[in-house]
């Protein structure tokens, strides 16, 4: 079985430049979880997706974030304009219905100048 | 908003030595899990620890959840080089909060040969 994968790996932007993350969960997941981690602080908890649906999005830091799910597959998190405090490692991770047990991908590390 | 509190940020030790990282909270959690994190790499989990006071063991590690399911342990036992790692404790929301996964800072683990 495949794991959670994630595109691209690294990513370097100009600040006001738009960024597109994309995660691919494990496959018959329908939880979609979306983390990030900024330099010198803990993995926070951005959004969840239950199949296509926004369950959670408390986390989301601004409108400058958008992530979308079509068809409850693959993810993608859109950060537009991007600012330097956005700057972090991504993380997407994936479970099955009523598992607690998240798996997480490598992480998308975005460096924003 | 719930906080986990994880200690100490960095430990540096010599092989054979043992240590305890340990990860409080003022809230109370559905259950608790440790996770290791290698350089670029997510999070793979190790333990969950679920019912107030349960201990369990991973060879020559041993994970405790407190009575009050507010904080947990690790405790390993004649450290190995291969133990170098950064350990992640995460408490995990109850149901109806989607299972979202709230991390501590972490800590960084060098065993030296």
């Amino acid at each position: 079985e495949a794991g959670v994968t994630q595109f691209p790996s690294h990513s370097v932007i100009e600040k006001g430049q738009t960024v597109t993350l994309r995660c691919d969960p494990i496959s018959g997941h329908d939880n979609l979880y979306w983390y990030r981690r900024v330099m010198g602080k803990e993995i926070k908890f951005l959004l969840h997706f239950v199949k296509e649906s926004k369950q959670d999005e408390s986390g989301m830091p601004n409108n400058r974030f958008l992530a979308e799910r079509t068809g409850g597959t693959y993810s993608t998190l859109k950060v537009q304009p991007a600012e330097l405090e956005d700057s972090g490692v991504y993380f997407c991770a994936s479970s099955r219905m009523g598992v607690e047990t998240q798996y997480f991908g490598p992480g998308t590390r975005l460096l924003v100048l | 908003t719930q906080l986990l509190e994880q200690s100490p940020q960095f430990l540096s030790i010599q092989e054979g030595e043992n240590l305890t990282v340990y990860c409080n909270s003022s809230s109370v959690f559905s259950s608790l899990q440790w996770y290791r994190q290698e350089p670029g790499e997510g999070p793979v989990l190790l333990v969950t620890v679920v019912t107030g006071g349960e201990v369990k063991k991973l060879k020559r590690l041993t994970f405790q959840f407190g009575d009050a399911r507010k904080d947990s342990s690790l405790h390993i036992t004649a450290a190995q080089p291969g133990d170098t790692g950064l350990y992640l404790c995460a408490g995990v929301g109850f149901v109806e909060y989607g299972n979202k996964l709230v991390f501590g800072a972490g800590t960084i683990l060098r065993v030296k040969s």
